[in-house]
């Protein structure tokens, strides 16, 4: 069975961009959990999805939005991208909301000069 | 302040040697998860514990659950290289997932 996969796995904006990132889940998974990793805040959680409704948000500005289509496909998008959104962006994928078993993709790492 | 607290931070240490690494919170957990993450990838889940006072063991891994479920351990017995990668704690705390700050573990031949 094939694991998560998120695309492009490396990217290069300019402040004021914007981004659109991809993952695809396990097949049979409909949960999407999106994460920011920074070496100053660690891992912080973003949003998950499932269902293609959004059932949890984190503490991020409303820059940061996302949606998940009826395949389970999720992407998430960064408007006005800022320095500090620099980071690795990871998703994960479950069977269920329960996030007890979540599955991680290689993840995304955005730089923006 | 981060909701969960690893320490150390950083552990280098020589190959065959014991370690342990802890997570604690303030806040209560109903379940705890640890995950390693190896340069490049995302995080592998090594184990969930649910029960307070739990103790699961995963080859030369031992993980235990505090009695509160306010903290974890994670005990590794003769490391070798390939244990070297990123420990993470997790759990959830109402609608909220949170990760620890992490102990960056590097064993040396």
């Amino acid at each position: 069975k094939a694991g998560v996969t998120q695309t492009p796995r490396y990217l290069i904006k300019t402040r004021g961009q914007q981004v659109t990132l991809s993952c695809s889940p396990i097949s049979g998974h409909r949960s999407v959990s999106w994460y920011q990793q920074t070496p100053g805040q660690g891992l912080q959680f973003l949003f998950e999805y499932f269902s293609e409704t959004q059932r949890n948000k984190g503490n991020f500005p409303g820059r940061f939005s996302g949606r998940q289509f009826s395949n389970s496909r999720s992407e998430m998008n960064v408007s006005t991208l800022e320095l500090g959104d620099s980071a690795l962006y990871l998703c994960a994928s479950s069977l269920v909301v329960t996030r007890e078993t979540q599955y991680f993709g290689p993840g995304t790492r955005l730089l923006v000069l | 302040t981060q909701l969960l607290e690893q320490s150390p931070q950083f552990l280098s240490i020589q190959e065959g040697e014991n370690l342990t690494v802890y997570c604690n919170s303030s806040s209560v957990f109903s379940s705890l998860q640890w995950y390693r993450q190896e340069p490049g990838e995302g995080p592998v889940l090594l184990v969930t514990v649910v029960t307070g006072g739990e103790v699961k063991k995963l080859k030369r891994l031992t993980f235990q659950f505090g009695d509160a479920r306010k903290d974890s351990s994670l005990h590794i017995t003769a490391a070798q290289p390939g244990d070297t990668g990123l420990y993470l704690c997790a759990g959830a705390v109402g609608n909220q997932f949170y990760f620890g700050t992490g102990t960056s573990l590097t064993v040396i031949p």
